[in-house]
């Protein structure tokens, strides 16, 4: 089993739908929850971050994260053409002796316009 | 405030070369972690450094292997090139994560190696 599964998707939707995303997690090691945005060609931009169980919210973005099930979740409302990318779930911790910061393989999202 | 900067944005080498890739941090971050992306695999981590010291190496052969100066800037250098190691390799910085709080990750452009 690996450590995070993120389905790769691809996922496309109408401009203004609610879009979800989603992640398991197996290493009870992780404590922090990030996602992160790629656009085509560019490295990762950080979108939102957590550590603890529950929602939190930015803008049209919501996260949320549920430790007990291990698995953790980025809302995206009235969904934008700009909202197009891939969305890479992370999550980090100090685990075996080291820190960790490991990535799922991203979800590849298309907003029509 | 500069972000993360790698160089060169992108190298074409043979097979069997050497390529050596180039990092700069965020201004006050110590750490530095290196992943590579290849089509399909998602980010795969590479080397984990901070304060001049390797603290972490995922799974990759010893040709995979780098280093960190003392101005925290970072070279990771790819020996026997194989065609396989054809991929955007990316550079983040961090401050370092200490046990008890988060810290964030800040990731530069990449360096999209590509090996004929």
């Amino acid at each position: 089993q690996k450590e995070v599964e993120q389905d790769p998707g691809p996922l496309s939707v109408p401009e203004g739908a609610i879009v979800s995303l989603n992640c398991t997690y197996s290493n009870s090691a992780f404590q922090y929850f990030m996602w992160y945005r790629q656009y085509s060609r560019k490295g990762p931009e950080l979108l939102m971050y957590t550590y603890s169980s529950g929602n939190k919210e930015d803008g049209r973005f919501t996260a949320q994260v549920d430790k007990s099930s291990k698995y953790i979740s980025l809302f995206i409302r009235d969904s934008q053409p700009s909202d197009s990318a891939t969305y890479l779930c992370a999550m980090s911790g100090w685990g075996a002796g080291s820190y960790q910061l490991t990535f799922g393989k991203g979800t590849k999202l298309s907003v029509i316009p | 405030e500069a972000g993360v900067t790698q160089s060169p944005t992108h190298l074409i080498k043979t097979r069997g070369q050497q390529a050596t890739l180039r990092c700069s941090p965020i201004s006050g971050h110590t750490s530095v972690y290196w992943y590579q992306q290849a089509l399909g695999l998602g980010l795969q981590f590479l080397l984990w450094y901070d304060e001049g010291e390797e603290r972490n190496r995922g799974n990759f052969p010893p040709r995979f292997s780098g280093r960190q100066f003392p101005n925290y800037s970072s070279e990771l250098n790819v020996n026997a090139l194989e065609l396989e190691d054809s991929a955007l390799y990316l550079c983040a910085s961090s401050l370092f994560p200490a046990r008890t709080a988060n810290t964030e990750a800040f990731f530069g452009q990449g360096t999209r190696l590509t090996v004929v």
